[in-house]
């Protein structure tokens, strides 16, 4: 049982460009949102998080927004730098669960 | 030291055999994670850890998984009598305390490989 889908296993996006990335979950006990960055042969690093007291967040280029009602989060990366080029991973918890739920990645390149 | 230590980096065993996997999360951090990524696959949750007790546990896959933590400081996470479906890296990650406190600093994973 997914309870948190990525479903475009990757995505290719121009330098200079907006990537976006989507994410869905299924469990309504969610309350708190992260999005992790992952490049080859390192953990996973902290992005960018959302509380659903809210709909969006932004830190720099980052925004992420949260859309409740559909289930729906996505992360915005603006303008795309190579240096986006990883694996993101959206996480959630439900509270006082204590543990971040995974999806199961997408693999973002930015080209030149 | 100043991020979450795993050890070994990489381990390849042979089928039947036991391993052990050892943590060294931030000083200070009171919660310690389990995660494995088999490939392919998203973040997996094991186990979390808060102090020396593991309040929840519910994602070790069979009774061939246990961890344990000492002190409040480093964990290890035994496999015995591996299979080859526990080929995979095996990630763990601190934190300060509760979730919306803070995010969870992982560490660069042991990745597990058995023949």
């Amino acid at each position: 049982d997914q309870q948190v889908k990525q479903n475009s296993p990757s995505l290719s996006v121009q330098e200079g460009r907006i990537s976006i990335l989507n994410c869905d979950y299924t469990n309504s006990m969610f309350d708190y949102f992260l999005w992790y960055k992952k490049y080859p042969a390192e953990g996973p690093t902290f992005l960018i998080s959302i509380s659903s007291i809210k709909d969006k967040n932004e830190d720099g280029r980052f925004t992420v927004f949260l859309n409740k009602s559909a289930k729906h989060l996505s992360l915005h990366i603006v303008p795309s730098q190579p240096g986006d080029s990883a694996v993101y991973f959206c996480a959630a918890s439900a509270w006082g669960a204590q543990k971040l739920v995974f999806g199961q990645g997408t693999r973002l390149t930015i080209n030149p | 030291g100043a991020g979450v230590s795993q050890s070994p980096s990489n381990k390849v065993t042979e089928k039947g055999k036991d391993v052990e996997l050892r943590c060294d999360p931030i000083s200070g951090h009171t919660a310690l994670y389990w995660y494995r990524q088999s490939l392919g696959q998203g973040l997996e949750f094991l186990i979390y850890f808060q102090g020396n007790s593991a309040p929840d546990k519910s994602g070790l896959p069979s009774d061939r998984f246990s961890a344990e933590r000492t002190g409040g400081s480093v964990s290890t996470l035994t496999i015995q009598r591996t299979q080859q479906e526990d080929s995979a890296v095996y990630l763990c990650a601190s934190s300060l305390g509760r979730l919306a406190d803070g995010e969870l600093f992982f560490g660069e994973g042991s990745r597990l490989t058995v023949l």
